[in-house]
């Protein structure tokens, strides 16, 4: 159970345009998801915390009209990186929350790998 | 950020022997802390939690111990495979942050066979 999936796994995309990256929570609803970057050999950086039918909480340095965050249903959350640059190309991971519960765990999909030539 | 230039440190333990993995946190207010391992090029996968009114939780192969007095959380593998081969980060969830955590800069295992 709990199963977090991203689509797509891997992204190439040329400088200037717009990539979307899809998380969804398979086999339970999440009323939080959040949204992960990290660089090589390095650990996770919060990036935002997305709430369903609200908007999202970006974390301090991370600009919200760069990285468009939608959380339009209980089971899905998309990030947008609209004027993608070299700079962005990372390593995406989301995470989601169990709606309703008192567990602080969250369960994390298996990441998309964005490149920006 | 803080971790920007920073290598993972590696620990490497041989195959059948026990793994201790320490992690250090800064807030004394956080109340719940949790470890997840992370394989090459995939997101991580929970392991084992701990609320702060704990010292000690065990799972299958796995232990972790709470030290609130010094802010220094521990996971011990016993037995360690070669699949325990990973990147484990500790994460620890701050009063008052609602749900968010903050995760450690992570500790390479390497198992010897």
């Amino acid at each position: 159970g709990a199963v977090v999936s991203q689509h797509p796994s891997r992204v190439i995309c040329k400088s200037g345009t717009s990539v979307k990256i899809e998380c969804r929570s398979l086999d339970f609803q999440a009323t939080t998801m959040f949204w992960y970057r990290q660089f090589p050999k390095q650990s996770l950086m919060l990036m935002a915390t997305s709430n369903e039918g609200s908007k999202a909480t970006y974390e301090q340095g991370v600009e919200k009209d760069k990285f468009l965050i939608n959380h339009a249903s209980l089971t899905l959350s998309t990030l947008t990186v609209t004027s993608a640059h070299p700079e962005d190309s990372s390593f995406y991971i989301c995470s989601a929350r169990i709606a309703g519960t008192r567990n602080y765990e969250q369960y994390f999909g298996p990441g998309t790998r964005l490149t920006v030539t | 950020g803080e971790n920007v230039g920073l290598h993972l440190p590696t620990l490497s333990v041989q195959e059948g022997d026990n793994s201790i993995i320490n992690c250090a946190y800064s807030n004394s207010a956080s109340d719940y802390f949790i470890w997840y391992k992370q394989e090459s090029g995939k997101g991580p996968q929970f392991i084992i939690d701990i609320r702060s009114n704990m010292d000690k939780r065990q799972g299958q192969r796995v232990t972790v111990l709470l030290n609130k007095t010094v802010k220094h959380l521990s996971l011990q593998i016993a037995a360690t495979q070669p699949g325990d081969s990973a990147v484990y980060f500790c994460a620890e969830r701050r009063t008052g942050a609602n749900s968010k955590l903050t995760f450690g800069k992570g500790i390479t295992l390497s198992v010897r066979p």
